[in-house]
């Protein structure tokens, strides 16, 4: 059972447009997300988190909008950059469950590529 | 500040042998967790150690374990080696401010382990 889903596999998007990347959850008891860049042959680098308080998350040109009625939660980035092209990675943990709270459930990624 | 190391990058094994995987989390972090990624199934947790204690597991078998030593390093070895077990393992620190806490992991490079 995929606790968090990221159904779109890939998405491809002109430089200096918005990419929007969508990730749903299943889980009520999830309430902190964070999403996570992948190049090949790295680890995920951290980009960007929101508490399940809170509704938007803002850093730079990067965005998290969180909707908890529908557990959906997506990325914007904004303009987008050929260098954006990665792997894109949405994780969810129950920071308030102990014994729960370090465990990060990822989706399968979303390919983001940036066309010049 | 130094990031997340892993040793070794890359590993080849037959089936039936065992492996240890090493990991030295970023300074100051206390908590390390181990994930493995495969193309079918992504990342996967597999457990975290906080002073020198497993503190979460994943649905793992139990030929997969693992240790903190009380610098914060850790290791993980993996038994009796399948074909399966062929994917990249992914070691990441954090530095579990408690339950109720945001939890970013910062990832390490990775180990890429062929079971031949």
């Amino acid at each position: 059972d995929q606790q968090v889903k990221q159904n779109s596999p890939s998405l491809s998007v002109q430089e200096g447009r918005i990419s929007i990347l969508n990730c749903d959850y299943t889980n009520s008891m999830f309430d902190y997300f964070l999403w996570y860049k992948k190049y090949p042959a790295e680890g995920p680098t951290f980009l960007i988190s929101i508490s399940s308080i809170k509704d938007k998350n803002e850093d730079g040109r990067f965005t998290v909008f969180l909707n908890k009625s529908a557990k959906h939660l997506s990325l914007h980035i904004v303009p987008s950059q050929p260098g954006d092209s990665a792997v894109y990675f949405c994780a969810a943990s129950a920071i308030r469950v102990a014994g729960a709270n370090s465990k990060l459930t990822f989706g399968k990624g979303i390919t983001l590529s940036v066309r010049p | 500040k130094a990031g997340v190391t892993q040793t070794p990058r890359y590993l080849i094994k037959t089936r039936g042998q065992q492996v240890t995987l090493s990991c030295s989390p970023i300074s100051g972090h206390r908590s390390v967790s181990w994930y493995q990624q495969t193309p079918g199934q992504g990342l996967q947790f597999l457990f975290e150690y906080f002073s020198e204690t497993q503190r979460n597991k994943g649905n793992f078998p139990g030929r997969f374990s693992g240790r903190q030593f009380s610098n914060s390093r850790s290791e993980m070895n993996v038994s009796t080696l399948e074909l399966g077990d062929s994917a990249l393992y992914l070691c990441a620190s954090s530095l579990a401010v408690g339950v109720g806490g945001s939890n970013e992991q910062f990832f390490g490079p990775g180990t890429r382990l062929t079971v031949l």
